[in-house]
């Protein structure tokens, strides 16, 4: 079955500053590549997807990007603010196992004011 | 649309008794899927179903776990009888399997506290 690896589990930074969350996977019939955000006591949410048929996708402070050869794909926060500070879950979908999301540890990402 | 639904959103009981948690998923959408989260080990998939029907359910525990889907609007997942171990939150999400990518949206949760 799938595997998904993420790294770090935890990260410290400044306002204002960037943040990056890397995750590896093991199954190259993964083609979906979702990142969830969970605040504290609440349920995980969707905050950006990328397809294997994309390399890059952005929406508006938040990127992901996909590197299928080497099978890794990173979520980038730019110019975090304090209410980025969540865990992140990556995620990834071998369609050959019936749309069965993998989720990587997640990321305690915490944003000094 | 409400969103998926869980209940009860908090349990606390008594080792050995049963548990039963409820989840409706949205409306149209054809997968299910019950997750448990813990310090320990994350979001742990339990099991998931396609169309009502269980497709993978390679994460369940033990035997004393058990999960039932009757319809397309609700599904059940039970624990009996209950161990302090169990003791986790427990999310239902649902999402539409065959789209090409199963977005999925997850429920408040179900916090479970076994004593």
């Amino acid at each position: 079955g799938e595997n998904v690896e993420q790294h770090p589990s935890t990260l410290s930074v400044q306002e204002g500053d960037s943040a990056v969350i890397k995750c590896t996977y093991s199954d190259s019939a993964s083609n979906y590549f979702p990142w969830y955000k969970q605040e504290l006591g609440k349920r995980p949410q969707l905050i950006i997807d990328i397809r294997s048929n994309v390399g890059e996708k952005k929406d508006q402070r938040i990127a992901v990007t996909l590197n299928k050869t080497a099978k890794h794909f990173s979520l980038h926060i730019t110019e975090t603010q304090p209410e980025d500070s969540a865990v992140y879950f990556c995620a990834a979908d071998p369609q050959s196992s019936g749309d069965k999301l993998t989720f990587g540890t997640g990321t305690r990402l915490a944003v000094r004011p | 649309d409400a969103g998926v639904i869980q209940s009860p959103r908090h349990e606390v009981t008594e080792m050995g008794q049963e548990v039963t948690l409820r989840c409706k998923p949205i409306s149209g959408h054809n997968s299910l899927f019950w997750y448990r989260q813990t310090m320990m080990r994350g979001l742990e998939l339990l099991i998931y179903f396609n169309n009502n029907v269980p497709i993978d359910d390679s994460g369940m525990p033990e035997d004393r776990f058990s999960a039932k889907m009757p319809n397309a609007s609700f599904s059940t997942l039970k624990i009996q009888p209950s161990e302090p171990r169990d003791s986790a939150v427990y999310f239902c999400a649902s999402g539409h399997q065959g789209s090409g990518a199963n977005v999925l949206t997850f429920g408040a949760g179900s916090r479970l506290t076994v004593l």
